[in-house]
């Protein structure tokens, strides 16, 4: 059974300050991995898919990376500000679980300090 | 733009009394989800939608039901709320990961957040 995990569930870091948040799997038969962002009584927002033959996205100040062998992907925030204040989850699309299904991870809420 | 939309944004009902969310869509996706989400923690599915076939989480409880009359509407029934059903509820949609050139990635509605009195 698959299961994604993030750590640590909770962040604090001063502004300006490049950080990097940590998803890992157990089961590395996936068709990608994609991470969210989720405000306050807010919906998620999709920020990144990394396909399962992929190693990184990019998007903005927001790189993510793949290790599908080892299980783990990183989401790496450049030069934070205020404004990414929020909860960030990964989750995966499992091959065997039902292909059509994401696994989240707890996610990690980030706070980024003026 | 394309998008999905949840109406209401804040629903309140009383204990026992039915209540339905809607959800609505302008990707032409072909699967969409309901997803129950209690604070700090992740979105639980309770089903999902591939076409008109309906996809029933196995610990989703029968107090649940949805409906899909076509492609574009999709609606989550509570037949008999409990305190414990107060949640934020979420829609989703995808295409089908296993349709060629599919990225399957999924995007979520703004969701309704249930207060049951």
């Amino acid at each position: 059974k698959q299961e994604v995990t993030q750590i640590p569930a909770a962040l604090s870091v001063p502004e300006g300050e490049n950080l990097v948040l940590n998803c890992s799997f157990t089961d590395s038969a996936i068709y990608n991995l994609q991470w969210f962002r989720q405000d306050p009584g807010k919906g998620l927002t999709s920020l990144l898919l990394i396909q399962s033959s992929q190693r990184e996205q990019t998007s903005g100040r927001l790189n993510a990376s793949l290790d599908k062998s080892s299980g783990r992907s990183t989401l790496y925030i450049a030069a934070s500000q205020p404004g990414d204040s929020a909860t960030y989850l990964c989750a995966v699309r499992p091959r065997w679980q039902g292909a059509q299904k994401l696994v989240f991870g707890q996610g990690t809420r980030l706070t980024i300090n003026p | 733009d394309a998008m999905v939309i949840q109406n209401p944004r804040y629903q309140v009902t009383q204990f026992g009394k039915p209540v339905t969310l809607s959800c609505s869509q302008t990707l032409n996706h072909n699967v969409m989800y309901w997803y129950q989400q209690k604070s700090s923690q992740a979105p639980k599915l309770l089903f999902h939608y591939y076409d008109k076939d309906f996809n029933n989480e196995a610990d989703t409880p029968d107090n649940f039901q949805s409906r899909r009359p076509n492609t574009s509407f999709c609606f989550l029934d509570i037949r008999s709320p409990g305190l414990g059903d107060a949640a934020m509820y979420l829609c989703a949609t995808s295409r089908d990961i296993l349709t060629s050139g599919s990225s399957g990635e999924q995007f979520f509605g703004p969701g309704t957040r249930l207060t049951v009195l």
